[in-house]
């Protein structure tokens, strides 16, 4: 199963400020990286898909980066309803479809 | 608009089974693969179970195999996971999802799936 790993776990940032999350897959996954915003108690939220595809309605503040093993998601001006855990997602070959551990973002 | 809504979760005791329904809405349900997702409290996500649209091919995560089976009914638009021998690892909120975009590259193999809908969730806690 392809693992995918996220740094940094958990972030601190102010509104205004650039936020960079990574997430590293175990095996080249090419350009089938997802990422998924969630707040408490709601669902998860499509933001990203293949590395760097805006779902539709996502803020043009989220964007994404990478390929092969290593991926990026940028949030250029952190707004306060963007403080949540967000999750990268591979799918180069599924099932299994994994998640990273996530990344919660809390406000500085 | 689409609209996934979950149901059927609740406490049950080790050992015992449950049901879970996921009514859809908005959409061509017997055009898209379904996936059930779970999330155990304070947990990340993990994918448990998929069914592909037309329902020749399901999967699960190797912990509930032989324990978990993903059914759809599209004349009911509706999902399901029948649940048995309930474990406390168990306990988590399940989501269904919607996927969208994946390729068949081989038997009951995609490339490129994402999930553009998800439910709200139904909590599962599996307690004696």
């Amino acid at each position: 199963d392809i693992q995918m790993t996220q740094s940094p776990s958990s972030l601190s940032a102010s509104v205004g400020d650039r936020v960079t999350i990574t997430c590293r897959a175990s095996q080249s996954i090419g350009n089938f990286l997802n990422w998924y915003q969630q707040k408490p108690g709601k669902a998860p939220k499509l933001l990203i898909y293949a590395t760097s595809n805006l779902q539709s309605g996502v803020p043009s503040r989220f964007s994404g980066s990478g390929s092969g093993t290593d991926f990026t998601l940028t949030i250029s001006s952190l707004q306060p309803e963007d403080f949540a855990t967000y999750y990268c997602q591979q799918s180069y070959i599924t099932p299994p479809l994994t998640f990273g551990q996530g990344t919660r973002l809390d406000i500085k | 608009q689409v609209q996934l809504v979950e149901s059927g979760g609740g406490v049950v005791q080790p050992g015992r089974s449950l049901r879970l329904s996921c009514a859809a809405s908005g959409f061509a349900f017997s055009s898209y693969g379904l996936y059930w997702v779970r999330q155990a409290p304070g947990k990340g996500l993990e994918w448990v179970a998929v069914i592909w649209n037309d329902g020749s091919n399901d999967d699960y995560v190797d912990s509930v195999k032989g324990r978990f089976t993903i059914s759809r009914d599209d004349s009911k638009n509706t999902l399901y996971l029948q649940m048995n021998s309930l474990r406390v690892e168990d306990t988590a909120v399940y989501y269904c999802a919607r996927s969208v975009g994946g390729v068949p590259i081989a038997q009951q193999l995609l490339r490129g799936e994402h999930f553009d809908y998800w439910g709200q969730g139904t909590l599962i806690t599996v307690s004696s």
